[in-house]
């Protein structure tokens, strides 16, 4: 099946300072990226819905200005989390959809691995 | 709008027990319905799906019977293994829409 990487897979920084997140799909072009907020014991809440070439779609009530997403290739998208604070620390999930290079099946959604941001 | 509900976790069985995650839903029209796995450390990977009443998705042992008239999508497994151990999540996608809405989730731990 296809491969969703993010990079780091886990990271702190003190409060006030902005931390990026990577999404890479690794044998597919991704026309369609999604990020999640993950809470302990909860549901995958989506953030935001990025094209390719094109500002990303933010869902009620995230502040695109905190929350800032590119999605500068079919293969990677950038969730960068600016002047972070204690309640921004959360799992972050991206997930890709796109036409696979190799499968019959298409236009799935395939998850990575999550970041786990902790802001001190 | 559309919800998702699960029973809450985590479920603790031993090896070879059987095992229902129950899952209900509302939403409008005729969804597609799913359960995801998220093992320790990885990203979601889709277990089992189906996109009309009565079908049933089935993968690795587990199965799940779209039921219209109970709006449930329960998840079962005859036999579990140790290697079983994660959290699994029930989805549903409606109408038109790709993106799917989530449950909370249910952890699952298999004790040997």
């Amino acid at each position: 099946g296809a491969v969703v990487s993010q990079h780091p897979s886990r990271v702190i920084c003190k409060s006030g300072t902005s931390v990026k997140i990577e999404c890479r799909s690794l044998d597919f072009q991704a026309t369609t990226m999604f990020w999640y907020r993950q809470f302990p014991k909860q549901s995958l809440m989506l953030m935001a819905t990025s094209n390719e070439g094109s500002k990303a779609t933010y869902e009620q009530g995230v502040e695109k200005d905190k929350f800032l997403i590119n999605h500068a290739s079919l293969t990677l998208s950038t969730l960068t989390v600016t002047s972070a604070h204690p309640e921004d620390s959360s799992f972050y999930i991206c997930s890709a959809r796109g036409g696979l290079a190799r499968s019959g099946s298409s236009y799935e959604q395939y998850f990575g691995p999550g970041t786990r941001l902790t802001v001190t | 709008g559309d919800s998702v509900t699960q029973m809450e976790g985590p479920v603790t069985l031993s090896e070879e027990a059987f095992l229902t995650i129950n899952c209900t839903y509302t939403a409008t029209g005729y969804p597609s319905l799913f359960w995801y796995v998220q093992y320790p450390g990885e990203g979601l990977q889709l277990l089992l799906k189906a996109t009309k009443a009565d079908d049933k998705g089935s993968n690795k042992g587990f199965e799940a019977t779209y039921r219209k008239e109970t709006t449930s999508f329960h998840l079962e497994k005859g036999s579990v293994q140790v290697s079983d151990s994660a959290v699994y999540f029930c989805a549903l996608k409606s109408g038109g829409s790709y993106i799917p809405t989530f449950g909370r989730g249910t952890s699952l731990i298999v004790h040997p």
